[in-house]
């Protein structure tokens, strides 16, 4: 069973325009967020995160939103440029983050057009 | 940087032999575990650790063994290799000190083909 989903296997926007990313999460239990950006041959990298407690948090061009009720976030990068094409996977955790064993989504990947 | 290596990079072995993936860190952090990434899967926790000698299984940890001896090394062992467990396989350190955020800070991954 999918504890952490990731509905949209894949995503094109033009450079400029906002991507948005979604997730969505089934264990009420989770209490922090994150988002990792993956780059072919690499491994992934944190991006932004999010604790149960908030609704919204802000690193630049980035957003990332959480809905509690609706069990949804929701990555926001604005504007978009080429060098943001990678997979993005979203992941969660229980316990405050405490063990930090994150469980992960399977991924959308990004494509931005010049 | 988080100081973390994978050895070997890429592996290619046959079904039914054993294969142990090394990941090494240079940080002395507490926090060390193994994932596997596949296609429609995203990435699943096998083992993780929380210090010496202290490892406990995760999500899909059939068919694989793990060992930490040393505060810097985490071994991943798969007794007998399968198709099934062709993937690319990372290692990740988990931070811990006050206020534990939930990062995680992969290495670069080790490509492994079971033929």
């Amino acid at each position: 069973d999918q504890q952490v989903k990731q509905n949209s296997p894949s995503l094109s926007v033009q450079e400029g325009r906002i991507s948005i990313l979604n997730c969505d999460y089934t264990n009420s239990m989770f209490d922090y967020f994150l988002w990792y950006k993956k780059y072919p041959a690499e491994g992934p990298t944190f991006l932004i995160s999010i604790s149960s407690i908030k609704d919204k948090n802000e690193d630049g061009r980035f957003t990332v939103f959480l809905n509690k009720s609706a069990k949804h976030l929701s990555l926001h990068i604005v504007p978009s440029q080429p060098g943001d094409s990678a997979v993005y996977f979203c992941a969660a955790s229980e316990g405050g983050g405490a063990t930090n064993k994150l469980i992960f989504g399977t991924g959308t990947l990004l494509a931005v057009q010049p | 940087d988080a100081g973390i290596t994978q050895s070997p990079r890429h592996k290619v072995t046959e079904t039914g032999t054993p294969v142990t993936l090394r990941c090494h860190q240079t940080e002395n952090h507490r926090y060390m575990y193994w994932y596997r990434q596949d296609p429609g899967h995203g990435l699943r926790l096998i083992h993780y650790s929380y210090g010496v000698k202290d490892t406990d299984k995760g999500e899909v940890s059939d068919g694989y063994s793990v060992s930490r001896s040393k505060t810097e090394d985490f071994l991943l062992t798969l007794e007998s290799a399968t198709s099934s467990q062709t993937s690319v396989y990372f290692c990740a350190i988990g931070f811990s000190s006050g206020m534990l955020t939930g990062e995680l800070f992969f290495g670069e991954g080790s490509r492994l083909t079971v033929l």
